[in-house]
């Protein structure tokens, strides 16, 4: 079945604790990109990765890294989490090109205390 | 900054009535536009997509996009309860970056 994984879907955690939130297609997507999405403000993108080590940063990317090692993984990474990073975040995949629709995965709730 | 608004709602329509979805984008280069679907504590789910002015239809789905006014909208015709659910805008620009409305929210009212 063709999906984007994500892992975990929930998390609480504390104040400065690493973490990372991974990401997995089985498509053989090209892009990928990672979004946040707060009541009110819709989805915004983070992060995008348009093919294996090439990313580039989205509207909100403060507070986040990514890495694209690979085609098929795009994980985020918040390298010392805030309050303000408490959101549902969505990590997307498509083909290139203009008109390719997006696949999204089911969600991480991230509660950051 | 690019934008993308839409109409908060919720809108309210009866059972088998047309539904209007309304989205207005900033940015004229943007260059094509989506329109996701979002159930409760779900993952968006892509409806249509346009790129070219005036409509395209898909079933009981409209989109119409006008460039030179800058909106986008979405007609659903024979709304059903299942249709309720949060209705997502997007604007594609620069064959990269996605830019979303904040949704509106759709009842359909047995």
């Amino acid at each position: 079945e063709a999906q984007v994984t994500q892992n975990p879907r929930y998390l609480i955690t504390v104040t400065g604790k690493k973490l990372t939130v991974t990401c997995s297609q089985n498509m053989n997507h090209e892009y990928m990109s990672w979004y946040r999405q707060d009541p009110g403000l819709g989805l915004r993108q983070i992060y995008y990765s348009m093919n294996v080590e090439v990313t580039d940063k989205g509207d909100v990317p403060e507070g986040y890294k990514v890495s694209r090692k690979e085609k098929r993984n795009f994980p985020l990474i918040l390298e010392s989490p805030s309050p303000n990073q408490t959101s549902l975040y969505f990590c997307a995949s498509s083909l290139r090109g203009l008109l390719y629709e997006q696949y999204f995965g089911p969600g991480t709730r991230l509660t950051v205390t | 900054q690019k934008e993308v608004e839409q109409n908060s709602g919720p809108l309210s329509v009866p059972e088998g009535a047309i539904a209007s979805l309304n989205c207005t984008y900033s940015d004229r280069g943007s260059q094509s536009f989506f329109w996701y679907r979002q159930y409760s504590g779900k993952s968006p789910e892509l409806i249509m997509f346009i790129y070219s002015n005036g409509d395209k239809e898909d079933g009981r789905f409209t989109a119409q996009l006008n460039k030179a006014s800058q909106y986008v909208s979405l007609l659903i015709r024979d709304s059903q309860p299942s249709d309720s659910a949060t209705y997502l805008c997007a604007g594609k620009y620069n064959f990269n970056k996605f830019y979303f409305g904040s949704g509106t929210k759709l009842n359909v009212k047995p």
